[in-house]
């Protein structure tokens, strides 16, 4: 079982927006602003998206976005597009030099 | 540009040592960074294993801390996992990842991922 839970799929159509939540405790995205996500495609690895809450990586699409509410971390992907099909992951810091992952959201376009 | 590659054992059995290595290039292991190792068991999500830096500090997750040894060579630029005592639950996909942590936190640069398979 995962630390950090993640509801298993979301979908939208090209050109809607979702967003992806990844909640936690106090002891991890609540206390810290290390929240990171990751793309994953089925065979690859992952891939940063947004680190910090809320920081883009330099080259990365501008579509994807991050923020923070209390234990709750969330993950939106506007202007929905087909390659943007995949697995999402958040990380969290939570303490004690420890990380933890949430069991990913399968992102489907419809 | 970092690259990360993984090697090692595709099959192990149980009750053995799993061994696997990560090759750096394009970045020195001593200039920086943690490095990381996180697995995705089949069907299931990415479980962050541990983490080490030059220095030789490591730190690890604490369901797997007991049989988990990660050591970082920075004479070759590489880095290494041990996973003792083995069974079919440790088989998974083992990726090798460079690991900022302080500043910013995130891991950013991923090795291809390697699959082993505990079964004798």
């Amino acid at each position: 079982q995962s630390v950090l839970t993640q509801p298993a799929s979301v979908s939208g159509s090209p050109g809607q927006s979702i967003t992806i939540s990844c909640t936690g405790t106090s002891s991890d995205v609540g206390d810290y602003n290390y929240v990171s996500w990751y793309q994953k495609h089925p065979g690859k690895a992952p891939k940063l998206m947004i680190y910090d809450v809320n920081k883009g990586p330099s080259g990365a699409s501008n579509r994807f976005s991050g923020s923070k509410s209390g234990n709750t971390a969330s993950l939106t992907i506007s202007g929905l597009q087909a390659e943007d099909e995949a697995d999402y992951y958040c990380c969290s810091y939570a303490g004690s030099g420890i990380w933890v992952f949430g069991g990913g959201t399968k992102l489907t376009v419809l | 540009q970092v690259q990360l590659q993984e090697s090692g054992p595709g099959l192990v059995k149980p009750s053995e040592t799993l061994s696997l290595t990560c090759a750096v290039s394009g970045y020195s292991i001593s200039s920086g960074y943690y490095w990381g190792w996180i697995r995705q068991p089949p069907g299931k999500g990415l479980e962050w294993i541990g983490s080490g830096f030059h220095t030789g500090s490591a730190n690890y997750n604490p369901s797997l801390k007991s049989r988990v040894t990660i050591s970082v060579d920075t004479s070759k630029n590489q880095f290494s996992l041990k996973v003792t005592s083995v069974t079919a639950a440790d088989t998974a996909v083992y990726y090798c990842a460079r690991h900022s942590y302080g500043v910013a936190s995130f891991f950013d640069s991923w090795g291809q991922g390697t699959l082993v398979t505990v079964s004798s």
